[in-house]
């Protein structure tokens, strides 16, 4: 199974940041990686596909990029309601893999 | 509008067994493989199973592999997992996911609400 490595496990930043969460691959995925939003007790909430393809209503300050094994999920102004858990998840192989997650709080 | 609806979660003890099912309604359902993914409690998410649109494509992941079979019929538009020798890991809630496109691998762009499984004596 491909490994998916994560970073950082949680960060603290303020309204209006830049925020960057990374995803590493174990091995090479072409662009098969998604990334996910999810707020305590919900479901997660498709943001990017296709490593940089924005989900339909998604915001544009959520932006993705990378191929091959390394991986970003950017958040160009952190807003209120951006604070939650990410995850990225590849699209190579099965079994599947997600990362460890990413929690943002608030600073 | 796209929905997905999981029932069948609950209380079971060790060794026991639960059938989860997961009704869709707002898209052609068998053109779309489905997959359940799993978040214990404090947890990360799990991807646990997938099926595809004809049911001739299914796999599980490792850690409930030979426990747990996916399956689904059409003409309830209804994905079901079945969970059989539960462990007290198997704990968590249980989600279903709609594939985007129609490949296996493709991301999940529709998510149910979960429905809890606790496996405890």
């Amino acid at each position: 199974a491909i490994q998916m490595t994560q970073s950082p496990s949680s960060l603290s930043a303020s309204l209006g940041d830049r925020v960057n969460i990374t995803c590493r691959a174990s091995q090479g995925i072409r662009n098969d990686l998604s990334w996910y939003q999810q707020r305590p007790g919900k479901a997660p909430k498709l943001l990017i596909y296709d490593a940089s393809s924005l989900q339909r209503g998604v915001p544009s300050r959520f932006s993705g990029s990378g191929s091959g094994t390394d991986f970003t999920l950017t958040i160009s102004s952190l807003q209120p309601e951006d604070f939650a858990t990410y995850y990225c998840l590849e699209g190579y192989s099965t079994p599947r893999t997600f990362g460890q997650g990413t929690k943002v709080e608030i600073k | 509008e796209v929905q997905l609806v999981e029932s069948g979660g609950g209380l079971v003890q060790p060794g026991g067994s639960l059938r989860l099912s997961c009704e869709a309604s707002g898209f052609t359902f068998n053109m779309y493989a489905m997959s359940w993914v799993r978040q214990a409690p404090g947890k990360g998410l799990e991807w646990v199973s997938v099926i595809s649109g004809s049911s001739d494509s299914a796999y599980v992941g490792d850690s409930v592999k030979g426990r747990f079979t996916v399956s689904r019929d059409n003409s309830k538009k209804t994905v079901y997992l079945q969970m059989n020798s539960l462990r007290v890991e198997d704990t968590a809630v249980y989600y279903c996911a709609k594939t985007k496109y129609q490949l296996m691998l493709d991301a999940f762009d529709v998510w149910g609400q979960g429905t809890m499984v606790t496996v405890s004596s």
